[in-house]
């Protein structure tokens, strides 16, 4: 079975810190994925990265940074936490199955920043 | 990116079939019809997709409209289990830009 995981699922920070959201997957997938989900807004693209190295903006990048160094680990960075990024954050991994792409996603890492 | 449609919430009793539409009509021809569903406090899962022909898994069936404006996750045999939020999406087989989630089907599943 395919496992993505997150490096926690609640976390509690004050507002400036800079928080690191790690996730893993081990399956050797290329693409990787960060949203964010929120009530009503349902879950948006925060960053991407198709490759060791590579990343790309989603609909929603202000605010955060991310890292690839290795195939396995996506990290989502948070440089200096404010109370509007309180929220729930969930890492997914894909890999091509007929002609599209199929997502498996973490459990989620639950965010308050105060 | 192509929107869909979906009812904000349906209800269903336990071990009845369910269909859960979804409206796609600006789809384009290579877009993919994909079905996740949320459980409560889990992230999203996989539960099929398709491109023009019905499909089933061991999940749930997918039938798609003959103009391919719309098409239905049918879930044959519903468990308290179901009880979830289901997503419709269009993807466009680059596969690598992620998904767009839109507001989903909350099923309630009445035992």
């Amino acid at each position: 079975d395919v496992k993505v995981t997150q490096s926690s699922r609640y976390l509690v920070k004050r507002t400036g810190e800079k928080v690191f959201l790690e996730c893993v997957q081990d399956m050797d997938h290329e693409n990787m994925f960060w949203y964010r989900q929120d009530p009503g807004l349902g879950l948006r693209l925060i960053y991407f990265s198709y490759d060791v190295k590579m990343k790309e903006k989603g609909d929603i990048p202000e605010g955060y940074s991310v890292s690839r160094e290795k195939k396995e680990r996506f990290s989502l960075i948070l440089e200096s936490a404010s109370t509007n990024q309180t929220s729930m954050y969930l890492c997914a991994s894909s890999f091509p199955k007929g002609g599209t792409y199929e997502q498996y996603f973490g459990p989620g890492t639950r965010l308050t920043v105060t | 990116d192509a929107k869909t449609t979906q009812p904000n919430s349906m209800e269903s009793n336990e071990e009845e079939p369910v269909h859960l539409p979804c409206n796609h009509s600006t789809i384009s021809g290579t877009d993919y019809i994909h079905w996740y569903r949320q459980l409560p406090s889990q992230g999203p899962e996989y539960v099929i997709h398709g491109l023009t022909s019905n499909v089933n898994n061991r999940m749930a069936s997918l039938a798609i409209a003959e103009d391919r404006k719309s098409s239905t996750l049918i879930l044959h045999r519903a468990t308290l289990r179901d009880a979830a939020v289901y997503y419709c999406i269009l993807e466009s087989g680059g596969g690598a830009d992620g998904l767009t989630f839109g507001k989903g089907t909350h099923l309630i599943i009445q035992p």
